[in-house]
């Protein structure tokens, strides 16, 4: 079972939709959870991070973190087609205390 | 502002070459990270230090390996090349603390023929 897992897509929503993007995770002990979005040719960059149980919400993002289900979702609201991109998971677990584990990444396609 | 530095962005080298990736970061961060990005797998942890003098193997680490002598430059040494390491090489960097997100450079597309 990988560490990080996410569905690689591609996820395709017409513009003005909600996107959903799902992963789940395996160490229970995971402590901080984060969300980078990665252009074609880019490098990954940050989003959104979550540490607590619930939703977190910053402009048309909402992140949302279950622990006891060991799953964490972001939401797009308003999808636009500048948010076409692959969206990378990550996960802090409660081993090798400061490294991050990526997912395989959720290519999002927004058609206008 | 503060960045992370990476060069070359891009390289081409021959089977069993010695090749350095550089790293370098003004963010003063004492947490640095070597990352490859392959099709199908993500991006894979290769090496990474929590600060001077300190380095540890990722997952990947075979045929890598880092040094750290400063606070900003964490370099990727390919001791001899292989096909297997044509890959986009990522560098990263984070304070300390598990609420601490990674900062990336632009990353190097590295291809061994």
């Amino acid at each position: 079972q990988k560490e990080v897992e996410q569905n690689s897509g591609p996820l395709s929503v017409p513009e003005g939709a909600i996107a959903s993007l799902n992963c789940t995770y395996s160490d229970r002990g995971s402590q901080s959870f984060f969300w980078y979005r990665q252009y074609s040719g880019k490098s990954p960059e940050l989003i959104m991070s979550i540490y607590s149980n619930g939703d977190k919400e910053d402009g048309r993002f909402t992140a949302q973190l279950n622990k006891a289900s060991q799953y964490v979702s972001l939401l797009i609201r308003d999808s636009q087609p500048s948010d076409s991109a692959t969206y990378l998971c990550a996960v802090r677990g409660n081993t090798g205390f400061q490294k991050l584990v990526f997912g395989t990444g959720t290519r999002l396609l927004v058609s206008p | 502002d503060a960045e992370i530095t990476q060069s070359p962005r891009h390289k081409i080298t021959e089977t069993g070459r010695q090749v350095t990736l550089a790293c370098h970061q003004t963010w003063n961060h004492n947490n640095m990270f070597w990352y490859r990005q392959d099709l199908g797998h993500g991006l894979r942890l290769i090496h990474y230090s929590y600060g001077v003098q300190d380095t540890n193997k990722g997952e990947v680490s075979d045929g890598y390996s880092v040094s750290r002598s400063n606070t900003e430059d964490l370099p990727l040494t390919l001791e001899s090349a292989a096909s297997s390491q044509t890959s986009v090489y990522f560098c990263a960097s984070s304070q300390e603390g598990t609420n601490s997100p990674l900062h990336f450079g632009n990353g190097t597309r590295l291809t061994v023929t």
